[in-house]
């Protein structure tokens, strides 16, 4: 089944305690990114990758990092978690070449819930 | 920057009723615009997507239309179902292809 998996998918965690948030996809993907989305604010792009060892910043990518050393994989990394990192996290995947899919449709994984205290 | 409003925020109907769900951005240069489905807590499910190019598309009861030299988008959804209620995302991606820009979405309820 084609699909995009993040985990994990609620995580409580305390101010300062490094995290990483996976992101892998199975349907050989180029692009990936990672969206947050809090209430009011609705979905903003933190960071996005065009292909392997290629990411670039989003909106919002302080405090994040993110590395693509293989094409399916995607980790989302907070070095020094914070209060105002407290979000639902949603990593995304598409095909950026025309004919392989729909290009630049984007697939959804179902979303991981960080609260940090 | 690419700014993209919905409207209604919130829509409740009674069942079977037919509705229509509006989106508006503010820059015409885009590559595709993407409809998508999210229920409470969850991820989102992508309903429709619409090339640039197109002028609309559909599936099953949906249909989703883009007037791009406007900046709008509607998404039809025909004879309503309480399976229907859920909030609805209006996504807009840009010429490279790098980024989606969402509007705050609709909060449709549709009564049994």
């Amino acid at each position: 089944e084609a699909q995009v998996t993040q985990n994990p998918r609620y995580l409580i965690t305390v101010t300062g305690k490094k995290l990483t948030v996976t992101c892998s996809q199975n349907m050989n993907h180029e692009y990936m990114s990672w969206y947050r989305q809090d209430p009011g604010l609705g979905l903003r792009q933190i960071y996005y990758s065009m292909n392997v060892e290629v990411t670039d910043k989003g909106d919002v990518p302080e405090g994040y990092k993110v590395s693509r050393k293989e094409k399916r994989n995607f980790p989302l990394i907070l070095e020094s978690p914070s209060p105002n990192q407290t979000s639902l996290y949603f990593c995304a995947s598409s095909s950026s070449l025309p004919g392989q899919d729909t290009p630049y449709e984007q697939y959804f994984g179902p979303g991981t819930r960080l609260t940090v205290t | 920057k690419q700014e993209v409003t919905q409207i209604p925020a919130a829509l409740s109907v009674p069942e079977g009723e037919n509705l229509v769900l509006n989106c508006s951005f503010t820059d015409s240069a885009i590559y595709n615009l993407q409809w998508f489905r999210q229920d409470p807590g969850k991820g989102l499910t992508s309903l429709l997507l619409i090339q640039s190019s197109q002028r609309e598309q559909t599936s099953g009861r949906l249909n989703a239309s883009l007037d791009k030299s406007s900046g709008r988008s509607t998404l039809y959804i025909a004879a309503s179902q309480p399976g229907d209620s859920a909030t609805y995302l209006c996504a807009v991606g840009n010429n490279a292809g790098n980024m989606l820009t969402f509007g705050g979405g609709t909060r449709l309820m549709v009564k049994p």
